[in-house]
């Protein structure tokens, strides 16, 4: 119940297409459900992040779209460039703004993105 | 966004040797920090939570006694691997939460234990 599950393991888009990474999740009790961008040898760095309480959250480029009653999310990565090659985490949080639990993360999506 | 960096960024150690990492949170104070371990090609596992002035928390499987974390200050944490060993050979990555909830990550120490 505690799981993130994520898909695919890897995508190969090329530019200028749309980049789409799934994520479903189990516990009601997460509230809180980040994007992260990680590049080889780096620290994850935060991209996006969606509350429950909306269905669509946009910032430039990259959209998390929220279904609660299904409970997936996903990242939405437009015009995708040669640069956005990394590999992309979905995370989960219960009680988010309280006494928050930790992250749960998912196993990882590697994007490469062909010119 | 905040800052959180981490020292040193590579280290490579003799096995049986211990080696610190530092992880600090530069322009804010961070009421809780995470460690993290992640192998090449998979995903973070949390190794344990530390809250300022108190012990850390372990998750099942971390060995408190090989992975020693202190947390002195709201604005830095420390990672010490003792009697280290090759399978010990890992991608370490902190991560800084402050009182607005968001966790910010360092930039990770890849260790190596020959």
């Amino acid at each position: 119940q505690q799981q993130v599950k994520q898909s695919p393991q890897s995508l190969i888009v090329q530019k200028g297409g749309i980049s789409i990474i799934n994520c479903a999740y189990e516990n009601t009790a997460f509230d809180y459900f980040p994007w992260y961008q990680q590049f080889p040898g780096k620290g994850p760095a935060l991209l996006i992040a969606i509350r429950p309480d909306v269905s669509e959250k946009k910032e430039g480029r990259f959209t998390i779209s929220f279904n609660k009653s299904a409970k997936q999310f996903s990242l939405h990565i437009m015009d995708s460039q040669p640069g956005d090659s990394a590999t992309y985490f979905c995370a989960a949080a219960p009680n988010y703004g309280g006494s928050q639990g930790n992250l749960i993360f998912g196993k990882g999506t590697k994007l490469s993105v062909k010119p | 966004g905040a800052v959180v960096s981490q020292h040193p960024s590579r280290v490579i150690c003799k096995s049986g040797t211990s080696v610190k990492i530092e992880c600090r949170s530069l322009d804010f104070q961070a009421t809780t920090m995470f460690w993290y371990r992640q192998f090449p090609k998979q995903s973070l596992m949390l190794m344990a939570t530390s809250n300022e002035g108190s012990k850390a928390t372990y998750e099942q499987g971390v060995e408190k006694d090989k992975f020693l974390i202190n947390h002195a200050s709201l604005t830095l944490s420390t990672l010490t691997v003792t009697s280290a060993h090759p399978e010990d050979s890992s991608f370490y990555i902190c991560s800084a939460r402050g009182s607005g909830g968001q966790q910010f990550f360092g930039p990770g120490t890849r260790l190596t234990v020959l």
